[in-house]
């Protein structure tokens, strides 16, 4: 059974605007989840973990586990951040992935 | 640091025939996990090495499908007789350490694309 649900296969905003690329989670206990990124013409990485509690570059993800969500959000979009991005959980099951589109 | 690397970067072959492709992780990695995307999108876990063993194959499709470690360095996946449903991108990632809950933090190699003609 899916584990991990994106349940948006594209998000389009425009630059400057903020978006939230969604992920659920479908198990109990403490999950451990991740964000990974693909951008165009690049490898697969990795680009935070829950677990770090971090932020990088303007994109945050906190676990929510009332709603089991880990969203990952991103206050101000630019047009470099258009890319697939996948949540996945700790045993590396990935979501069915977000293409995120920024335009100008 | 070398980085994953995948052979060959694409393969195009006809239905009925055999490919191999082959990952070389990181080495000292003894987490290798092989990965497909079909339809242009979804990723589809299909095995996990540790070391030279399968820690879990429960994502390979089906019996055509053959991953090897041999001596828990580089790994190859094989796929024997090909059909055209098999066409995509596999992805091989490795890894070092588990974290304390058991998960990983992965490195992919760049995929090898797959077309079944």
């Amino acid at each position: 059974a899916q584990r991990v649900t994106q349940p948006e296969k594209l998000l389009s905003v425009f630059k400057g605007a903020p978006v939230e690329l969604k992920c659920n989670y479908s198990y109990s206990g403490s999950p451990e989840l991740f964000w990974y990124v693909q951008y165009s013409r690049q490898r697969l990485q990795l680009l935070l973990r829950h677990i770090s509690r971090e932020s990088i570059k303007g994109f945050t993800a906190d676990l929510n586990k009332g709603e089991t969500s880990f969203h990952l959000k991103i206050q101000f979009a630019q047009e470099e951040d258009s890319a697939m991005y996948y949540c996945a959980d700790g045993k590396l099951i990935f979501g069915q992935g977000t293409e995120l589109s920024v335009k100008p | 640091e070398a980085g994953v690397t995948q052979f060959p970067s694409h393969s195009v072959i006809e239905k009925g025939q055999t490919v191999t492709l082959r990952c070389d992780p990181i080495s000292g990695h003894d987490n290798l996990y092989w990965y497909r995307r079909v339809m242009g999108k979804e990723i589809k876990f299909l095995l996990h090495f540790v070391k030279e063993s399968k820690q879990d194959e429960s994502g390979m499709p089906n019996n055509r499908f053959l991953a090897e470690r041999t001596g828990g360095t580089y790994s190859t996946l094989k796929v024997q007789p090909a059909e055209l449903e098999d066409s995509g991108v596999y992805f091989c990632a490795s890894s070092q350490y588990l974290t304390s809950s058991g998960a990983n933090v992965l490195t992919f190699g760049a995929g090898s694309r797959l077309t079944v003609l």
